[in-house]
């Protein structure tokens, strides 16, 4: 069974830094890329970015809104996927979820974690 | 960056209508690169359709997807009690990938 599992959320000061995990289970994680999603509190999802599979260089792309203050990275041997949040702001107060893309590229996403909350006030 | 735009943004229904759910683009999405998700309230959104109208695994054929270029549609042939959600729109083909405000579907 796909898994993805989010952990890492919490209450931080604006400036400040979080970073969140992303443990997957179930499928070839390296084979995939996986991607960030957010979701302010009563609002619509926000695609935050994606880190592409090894075969596809391991790059990443990022929304503007965070472009500079979060890296997405990932360690294939362990299965897990990173989001690193610096300098962050109020306006950064979401659900983050992990999601698992179609393929090592990139596209739709197709497995979602449940999330994990980020406040920061 | 492609803007999608949803409409109605509230679609209020009862058991056994048929929904219709629009997403228009603010230019040609590429490849027909045009995904759908459910989201109820509390949980996280689930995949219904990718590629403008293929279903996703294990979701049933009551739901359906159609259009191609800047305008796509999502319907719903019969509601069924669990299908009252919000649902949005997300294009992939072009970065930043992007999603809609999103629909909701309530009950009437």
């Amino acid at each position: 069974e796909v898994q993805v599992v989010e952990s890492g959320g919490g209450l931080v000061q604006p400036g400040r830094s979080l970073r969140l995990s992303c443990t997957a289970s179930g499928f070839n994680f390296g084979a995939y890329a996986m991607s960030w999603v957010r979701q302010a509190p009563g609002k619509g999802l926000e695609w935050v970015g994606f880190i592409r599979s090894k075969a596809f260089g391991g790059t990443t792309d990022y929304a503007a809104s965070v472009k500079g203050r979060f890296t997405i990275s990932r360690d294939d041997s362990k299965s897990i996927a990173y989001l690193q949040m610096n300098s962050l702001k109020t306006e950064d107060t979401a659900v983050y979820y992990c999601t698992r893309g179609m393929d090592g590229y990139t596209g739709y996403d197709d497995y979602w974690g449940q999330g994990t909350l980020v406040t920061v006030s | 960056e492609i803007v999608l735009t949803q409409s109605p943004g509230t679609l209020s229904l009862s058991p056994g209508e048929r929904a219709t759910l629009s997403c228009r683009a603010s230019q040609s999405v590429s490849s027909n690169s045009l995904a759908w998700y459910q989201q109820k309230h509390g949980q996280a959104p689930r995949l219904l359709m990718y590629g403008a109208s293929s279903r996703a695994t294990g979701i049933p054929d009551r739901f359906s997807g159609s259009g191609s270029g800047t305008e796509f549609t999502l319907t719903i042939s019969r509601l069924e009690p669990e299908d009252f959600a919000v649902y949005y729109c997300q294009q992939y083909g072009s970065s930043p990938e992007t999603f809609g405000p999103g629909t909701k579907v309530d009950i009437k």
